[in-house]
């Protein structure tokens, strides 16, 4: 099956810093969502791009589909960006989403 | 706004007593899911209803069931929680199956089993 790929797996930040967030996937695939959950646990959809680049706020990501990758830039962090960052596929081998493990960000105060 | 809401959030339960947790949409859509998600770990996919037609992952416990009595209803029951149970679960909708669609979560239950 497809295997989904974050990385870096932990990130430290003070506030105000930039990140970029990796995930790679080892297949096509039809849509791509990148989520935050915040440290309560609530699962937020941040983008749903299975190629191209959107735009939200601080936030934006871009899909590079025949790369099998998509990227996700936080810029001018601040403290409520903390939690884990996941990005899920769906491809043709499967109908549920098939999840990476996460990026764990912390950013500090 | 349209949204997916999650009752409880937090729920703490005896271990062996049955145990209900619920979910409703806003949103109209056909497909309903939950997930279990344990500490440090991606979410897992339970089972799905597509309108009411329920489907079922393979390595899902028998000891968890599902209702879906409308489309803007869902409800997971787990007959007998054990402590391994203990986790937060997730609600989800779409509009569609896969693969052209996009899933939107409720803010989750966390259960704990004492």
């Amino acid at each position: 099956g497809i295997q989904v790929e974050q990385s870096p797996p932990d990130l430290i930040l003070q506030e105000g810093a930039n990140s970029t967030l990796r995930c790679n996937f080892s297949d096509s695939v039809n849509n791509l969502q990148w989520f935050h959950q915040n440290p309560w646990g609530q699962l937020i959809n941040l983008f749903y791009i299975p190629s191209g680049t959107k735009q939200n706020g601080r936030l934006s990501a871009t899909t590079v589909a025949t790369e099998r990758y998509s990227l996700l830039y936080i810029s001018s962090s601040q403290t409520t960006d903390s939690g884990v960052y996941f990005c899920a596929v769906y491809w043709d081998g499967n109908y549920q989403l098939i999840w990476g493990a996460g990026t764990k960000l912390i950013i500090k105060p | 706004d349209a949204m997916v809401i999650q009752n409880p959030r937090y729920q703490v339960t005896q271990f062996g007593k049955p145990v209900t947790l619920s979910c409703s949409q806003t949103l109209n859509h056909n497909v309903m899911y939950w997930y279990q998600q344990k500490s440090s770990q991606a979410p897992k996919l339970l089972f799905h209803y597509y309108d009411k037609d329920f489907n079922n992952e393979a390595d899902t416990p028998d000891n968890f069931q599902s209702r879906r009595p409308n489309t803007s209803f869902c409800f997971l029951d787990i007959r007998s929680p054990g402590l391994g149970d203990a986790a937060m679960y997730l609600c989800a909708t779409s509009r569609d199956v896969a693969p052209n669609t996009e899933a939107f979560f409720g803010q989750g239950t966390r259960l704990t089993v004492v």
